[in-house]
């Protein structure tokens, strides 16, 4: 069973621009949650999607939004990049169920450096 | 918000020496997890466990749900074993999975 998949894996951008990450559950999923990892401030929850309704959001300004797609594919995006969005970004899946549902499974991240 | 606090922050050991990490946590879970950070920064999830004990290998845990920790053993440490390693809370209301994280344990295992 393939695990998590995002890309692209490393990007640079410049100031002002956005980005967009895409990430591809593990086939079943339909939960994809979205962290920030910095030096400085570890990991932060970013937001959840289940059957593409956003359910969670965390602490972040507008400029980060996420959606999900009918196949559980899951994209966020960022605008109007800043210095401090330099982080790794990291999507994770769960599935559901008794048996498999509340373990989260993370992909290798996005590794965003930001100019 | 709930906290989470790990320790010790830095270790490092002789290959085939054991340890235990500690994650602290200031209420109530639904959910806790443990990962291990490689290199290339991908987070391996290791085990599921809000309460009780599990074993996998080398690796073992134990949360105490009533008295807020949780505890990972690594048994006869090896040199792949080094990165670092995060505990993953989501408190109440339930059904959240809005995983606080620890700041981590970062190991070193010297050959």
């Amino acid at each position: 069973k393939a695990g998590v998949t995002q890309t692209p894996r490393y990007l640079i951008k410049t100031r002002g621009q956005q980005v967009t990450l895409s990430c591809s559950p593990i086939s079943g999923h339909r939960s994809v949650s979205w962290y920030q990892q910095t030096p400085g401030q570890g990991l932060q929850f970013l937001f959840e999607y289940f059957s593409e309704t956003q359910r969670n959001k965390g602490n972040f300004p507008g400029r980060f939004s996420g959606r999900q797609f009918s196949n559980s594919r899951s994209e966020m995006n960022v605008s109007t990049l800043e210095l401090g969005d330099s982080a790794l970004y990291l999507c994770a899946s769960r599935g559901q169920g008794y048996l498999s549902g509340n373990t989260i499974y993370f992909g290798e991240g996005s590794w965003l450096t930001v100019v | 918000g709930i906290q989470v606090e790990q320790s010790p922050p830095d270790l490092i050991l002789q290959e085939g020496a054991n340890s235990t990490l500690r994650c602290n946590f200031s209420d109530s879970v639904n959910n806790l997890q443990w990962f291990h950070q490689n290199p290339w920064g991908q987070l391996i999830n290791l085990f599921y466990i809000p309460s009780g004990t599990k074993q996998n290998g080398r690796l073992s845990a134990t949360t105490v749900a009533t008295e807020r920790y949780s505890l990972l053993y690594i048994s006869s440490s090896q040199t792949t074993d080094s990165g670092v390693y995060f505990c993953a809370v989501d408190g109440p209301p339930s059904g959240t999975y809005k995983y606080i994280f620890g700041t981590g344990t970062r190991l070193k295992v010297l050959a």
